[in-house]
């Protein structure tokens, strides 16, 4: 069984492109989670998604970021126009449905901007 | 959720058993405690949970007071690649939605 799968778990961009980060949750997982860890600090809350809806995005810096989970595909983080300051690691979790025990997250991506 | 409480850093001798204490004094009836670690920049890695009896499996045991106020996880011989930092989370998971992460505790396996 495939866990969740991160790519790219490299991404260098230049400020001001376009950063997309893609989730593929568990096989049987509907929901998502995403993460973000600035360098040396802890893990924050970015949004929750379900299958073509937004549950909970009160994490969500309220410019540039975006977040969709496609009927079909993975998930996609995007972040337009990057600046240094997006330079983090993203990590997705997902779970089998509300609430429960089991999240499972994946090896993340990690985003350099230069 | 409840907020948790933990020491910001601990060290504990290869081999021997290291025991990483939680303050959850604002715990409700429903709630579990759930215990994640990172390792080094990895994605984190469930452990163990608990409601109010106390846990074991093949990674660690849980053990929660009576009162529910408080646990400890306990790695019982501790490897140097136990090394990282512990999360002790407690939630509903009949609620739904996410895991809060504080600041956990570095725990540092020293040969």
């Amino acid at each position: 069984n495939a866990g969740v799968m991160q790519n790219p778990r490299h991404l260098v961009r230049r400020r001001g492109q376009e950063a997309r980060l893609r989730c593929s949750p568990m096989k049987g997982h509907s929901h998502v989670y995403w993460y973000r860890q600035l360098p040396e600090e802890g893990l924050k809350f970015m949004v929750y998604l379900q299958k073509e809806n937004i549950i909970d995005e009160s994490g969500m810096p309220k410019e540039r970021f975006s977040a969709e989970f496609p009927k079909e595909g993975p998930s996609i983080l995007r972040i337009q126009q990057v600046v240094r300051g997006d330079s983090a690691a993203y990590f997705c979790a997902s779970s089998p449905g509300e609430g429960g025990h089991g999240y499972t997250f994946g090896s993340g991506t990690r985003l350099t901007v230069v | 959720d409840a907020k948790t409480t933990q020491p910001t850093s601990m060290d504990c001798a290869e081999g021997r058993a290291a025991n990483l204490p939680c303050n959850h004094s604002t715990i409700s009836g429903n709630e579990y405690v759930y215990w994640y670690r990172q390792i080094h920049s990895q994605g984190p890695q469930y452990i163990i949970h608990g409601l109010k009896n106390n846990e074991t499996n093949e990674m660690a045991s849980l053990i929660i007071t009576e009162d529910r106020k408080s646990s400890t996880l306990i790695l019982p011989h501790a490897t140097l690649r136990d090394t990282a930092v512990y999360y002790c989370i407690v939630r509903s998971p009949f609620r739904g939605g996410k895991l809060i992460f504080g600041q956990g505790t570095e725990l540092s396996v020293k040969p």
